[in-house]
């Protein structure tokens, strides 16, 4: 089975500063999905980011970037010009490309902003 | 749009008694999804339905535990009797069609006392 491995259980940033979160992931497929979420004290969880293997190019959602390393097996989270709402949990997860409908979490990495 | 809607938000309620959750995914969305998370066990996929029929159901822990999603806009997980080890958040998703991203809804805070 696939396993998502988050290694930081908690981070911390001072606000406008940049952090990067660590993602590691096991599967013998090639054709799969990644992303990130978040989840904020609320509880919901929020798609921050997704990433297609195939694709070579990272993904960038605003001040939200990734860097996928395929070989490697690796997909970090950046967040440029931290702010207080990116306090979180943020769960990296992986897709498969065969069974699409099955996600597996990561542990989960906790960021704290401050101010 | 509204989003994956969940409630009731937060649940309390003493062993042996019966919890039904409740989920209206997004218009439109084909794939229904529930997940639990709880601090040991991280996130874990209960179930999941297609055009409201159930196509794997092999997360889901026990006979104590059933789902049904009578139509496009409702579905139900339902719990009895409960057990104070099913405290947990339980998550509700649904996505556009096979492989597209999933979107969770609020979750649902459940107590069993």
């Amino acid at each position: 089975a696939q396993t998502v491995t988050q290694s930081q259980p908690e981070m911390s940033v001072q606000e406008a500063e940049t952090v990067t979160l660590s993602c590691t992931y096991d599967t013998s497929e090639s054709d799969y999905y990644l992303f990130w979420y978040k989840q904020p004290p609320s509880r919901q969880m929020i798609l921050v980011i997704r990433q297609e293997a195939y694709k070579q190019q990272n993904a960038t959602e605003n001040r939200f970037s990734v860097n996928f390393q395929k070989a490697a097996k690796s997909f970090s989270l950046k967040i440029s010009d931290s702010q207080l709402g990116d306090a979180a949990m943020y769960f990296c997860a992986y897709r498969s490309g065969n069974n699409f409908n099955k996600f597996y979490f990561g542990s989960g990495t906790k960021l704290n902003v401050k101010p | 749009d509204a989003g994956v809607i969940q409630s009731p938000r937060h649940e309390v309620t003493e062993m042996g008694q019966e919890v039904t959750l409740r989920c209206k995914p997004i218009s439109g969305h084909d794939y229904l999804f529930w997940y639990r998370q709880t601090m040991m066990r991280g996130l874990e996929l209960l179930i999941y339905f297609n055009n409201n029929v159930p196509i794997d159901d092999s997360g889901m822990p026990e006979d104590r535990f059933s789902a049904k999603m009578p139509n496009a806009s409702f579905s139900t997980l339902k719990i009895q009797p409960s057990e104070p080890r099913d405290s947990a958040v339980y998550f509700c998703a649904s996505s556009a069609g096979v492989g597209e991203t999933q979107y969770f809804g609020p979750g649902t805070r459940l107590l069993v006392l």
